[in-house]
């Protein structure tokens, strides 16, 4: 079975400041994807970027942008600019396996 | 406007008694998920549907059933069986398996 790792159960960030939360992948398959998702406290999830391993450029949403590093079975989430409405739970999960990781909750501080 | 519908949004039960969740969508998706977070915790797969009358378990399906008699509705009932069933569930969808989901709005389920 697959299996996605997200090591760092809490983040903190200056506002305007970049973060990267982590999140790497275990798969033998050549073809899978990537997605990462916001949950704010009001328990909605949010997509907000994908990445497939065939994608040649790492893909970008606006502020989103992801380090897909394949050799490396990382896909980091880059958030540019944080604002104080980028506080939340930010889960990423394989697209094939329908399983998610344990999840980063993001605290940006004023 | 195309949705996911999770009803309601909280639901108290006693213990002992099975409790069913509601999630219709009107996306015309034929896959269809639910998912059981703890506080402070991820997301674990209950049960999963790709297509009308089949479903499959996840990886916490003990104490949960489901159905698929419609394409738009996957029913979760939570049984006497699950130990400790008070939990956020959230309901999602996708055009198939493996596409990217669209999720309900959660049912908050406290037993008491």
């Amino acid at each position: 079975a697959q299996k996605i790792t997200q090591t760092q159960p809490g983040m903190f960030v200056q506002e305007k400041e970049a973060v990267t939360l982590d999140c790497t992948y275990d798969t033998s398959d050549q073809s899978y994807g990537l997605f990462w998702y916001k949950q704010p406290s009001s328990g909605e999830m949010i997509f907000l970027i994908y990445q497939g391993s065939y994608d040649e450029q790492n893909a970008t949403e606006g502020r989103y942008s992801l380090n897909f590093q394949k050799a490396r079975k990382s896909a980091n989430l880059v958030i540019s600019a944080s604002q104080l409405g980028d506080s939340a739970m930010y889960f990423c999960a394989m697209r094939e396996d329908m399983r998610f990781g344990a999840g980063t909750r993001l605290t940006v501080k004023p | 406007d195309g949705g996911i519908t999770q009803s309601p949004k909280y639901l108290f039960r006693k213990e002992g008694q099975n409790v069913t969740l509601s999630c219709e969508q009107n996306l015309n998706h034929d896959a269809m998920y639910w998912y059981r977070q703890d506080p402070g915790q991820g997301l674990r797969l209950i049960y999963y549907s790709q297509i009308v009358n089949d479903f499959q378990k996840g990886d916490i399906a003990e104490g949960y059933s489901v159905s698929r008699e419609k394409k738009e509705s996957f029913p979760l009932t939570v049984t006497s069986a699950q130990k400790n069933p008070t939990a956020f569930y959230l309901c999602a969808s996708s055009i198939r398996r493996g596409y990217g989901y669209t999720f309900g709005s959660g049912t908050r389920l406290t037993v008491v």
